[in-house]
């Protein structure tokens, strides 16, 4: 299996929107609507930020949401603040009963 | 909340074997519960490895199911990981997580642990 596809970088100002991609393939992203997001922070473990495409855990800013079509799903963050500048990983189940994250992309804050 | 701690030797020969093993608190391996090892190669991206359940199932990445074996202990309330005929591609970082929280599971990795690093080198 393939990693998932993200861009390495996506940079915004604050309080702007970014959306960062995931592309997959009709065996992960278009099969199941089991993608989630992490966050992390150097040096730090991740941190789960969205599952089931769209839902938010308790506890995390309704500032960023989740969608998916077809074969890519998509995280936006809004109201873009200094505390959002990390690396963004994708992760989708995939049809050989296994999880496959996507390659990361780090968000900067200008 | 779940608290989970993994534990190595952090340098191993090439060729040699790694074996981690994860302590959890706050929740039981006993129950319905599903644990999960991700790895992360310095400066690199997250990688799947596998995953267990309470009851023992395990699924694995295909690219590594040849030479990973992942374990649980009930008694120690823990779980391990062993991989054989490493090489320095398999120098990162080795974080466990659960999918579950709040006694439900999930297809997602809810809590981590803070990650242990394990070098192949001689």
């Amino acid at each position: 299996q393939s990693a998932l596809t993200q861009p390495a970088s996506v940079s915004g100002s604050p309080g702007q929107s970014i959306t960062i991609s995931c592309t997959g393939t009709r065996s992960d992203i278009g099969a199941y609507k089991y993608v989630s997001w992490y966050r992390q922070h150097p040096g730090k473990a991740p941190q789960l930020m969205i599952y089931d495409v769209s839902q938010r855990p308790s506890g995390v800013s309704n500032r960023f949401s989740g969608s998916k079509s077809g074969n890519t799903a998509s995280l936006t963050i809004s109201g873009l603040q200094a505390e959002d500048e990390a690396d963004y990983y994708c992760c989708s189940y995939a049809s050989s009963r296994s999880y496959v994250f996507g390659h990361g992309t780090k968000v900067t804050v200008l | 909340q779940v608290r989970l701690q993994e534990s190595g030797p952090g340098l191993v020969n090439p060729s040699g074997t790694v074996s981690l093993t994860c302590a959890v608190s706050g929740a039981s391996i006993r129950s319905g519960s599903w644990w999960s090892w991700v790895r992360q190669p310095p400066g690199k991206g997250l990688e799947w490895i596998g995953e267990i359940s309470h009851s023992g199932t395990t699924d694995f990445n295909p690219s590594l199911k040849s030479r990973v074996t992942i374990s649980i202990d009930k008694s120690k309330n823990q779980l391990s990981l062993k991989m054989i005929s490493v090489t320095a591609a398999d120098t990162a970082v080795y974080y466990c997580a659960t999918y579950c929280r709040g006694g439900q599971c999930y297809w997602a990795l809810w809590d981590w642990g803070q990650g242990t690093l394990v070098t192949v080198s001689s």
